[in-house]
């Protein structure tokens, strides 16, 4: 069965410094985002990308974020400048519009900032 | 504005107990979808059903059934003979239909123990 996956499972950085998140969306899916679960709380909503740009941002995402498909497989999220509070896990999902529309999730690259 | 409820942080049953796992959503839209989906202590996010606001028929699978009521807003899930391997966070979720993103707003989420 298609899935999506992610990479790296577990990213250790340091505060200050930029991190990329990887992810491959299932291979016919056509709309993409990334979400964030800071630990012990729940999934919250960054980012939606379809036909090469973003479809919709969320307040808690702002200017720190960016999302990119580089090529016809990678999705990633590139987090600048990292604070202590951007650690979570970090989850991509994939969307094939169709009479499925239901989101499948990657399994989340957990994200420490030192 | 579109807000998912889930009012029980923990519940805590022994092994073949029934649970059930309430949501309460709000949202202005008409056409919308629920969903509910697991994460166990592995941490993954595991997808268990969709439902859209025109289906109000209770589904069941398995030792899963919903129950679905747009006049209070609810779609409750309910685990029969609860077994250990139940134990995970249960988020109940909606996306609403009219925004191109189909984004998904989570609940706080359920904290099910499940004791043998």
């Amino acid at each position: 069965e298609p899935e999506v996956t992610q990479t790296p499972s577990h990213q250790v950085t340091q505060m200050g410094q930029e991190v990329i998140l990887r992810c491959v969306p299932i291979s016919n899916h056509l709309y993409f985002y990334w979400y964030r679960q800071i630990l012990g709380q729940k999934v919250e909503f960054l980012v939606s990308f379809y036909n090469n740009e973003i479809s919709e941002k969320s307040e808690i995402s702002d200017d720190q974020f960016s999302v990119e498909r580089p090529d016809g497989s990678n999705f990633t999220l590139k987090i600048r400048s990292t604070k202590l509070e951007d650690s979570a896990m970090y989850f991509c999902a994939s969307l094939w519009r169709g009479h499925t529309d239901t989101q499948y999730f990657g399994p989340g690259t957990r994200l420490t900032v030192l | 504005a579109q807000k998912v409820t889930q009012a029980q942080t923990e519940i805590s049953v022994v092994e073949k107990e029934d649970v059930t796992l309430d949501c309460v959503y709000e949202t202005r839209d008409t056409t919308y979808y629920l969903f509910w989906y697991k994460q166990p202590p592995s941490g993954e996010l595991v997808f268990l059903i969709r439902r859209n606001s025109f289906d109000e028929q209770n589904e069941i699978s398995g030792r899963y059934s919903w129950n679905f009521q747009k006049s209070t807003s609810s779609f409750n899930f309910t685990i029969t003979a609860s077994q250990v391997v139940d134990s995970a966070v249960y988020f109940c979720a909606l996306s609403e239909a009219y925004r191109n993103t189909d984004k998904l707003i989570f609940g706080t989420g359920t904290r099910l123990q499940v004791f043998p």
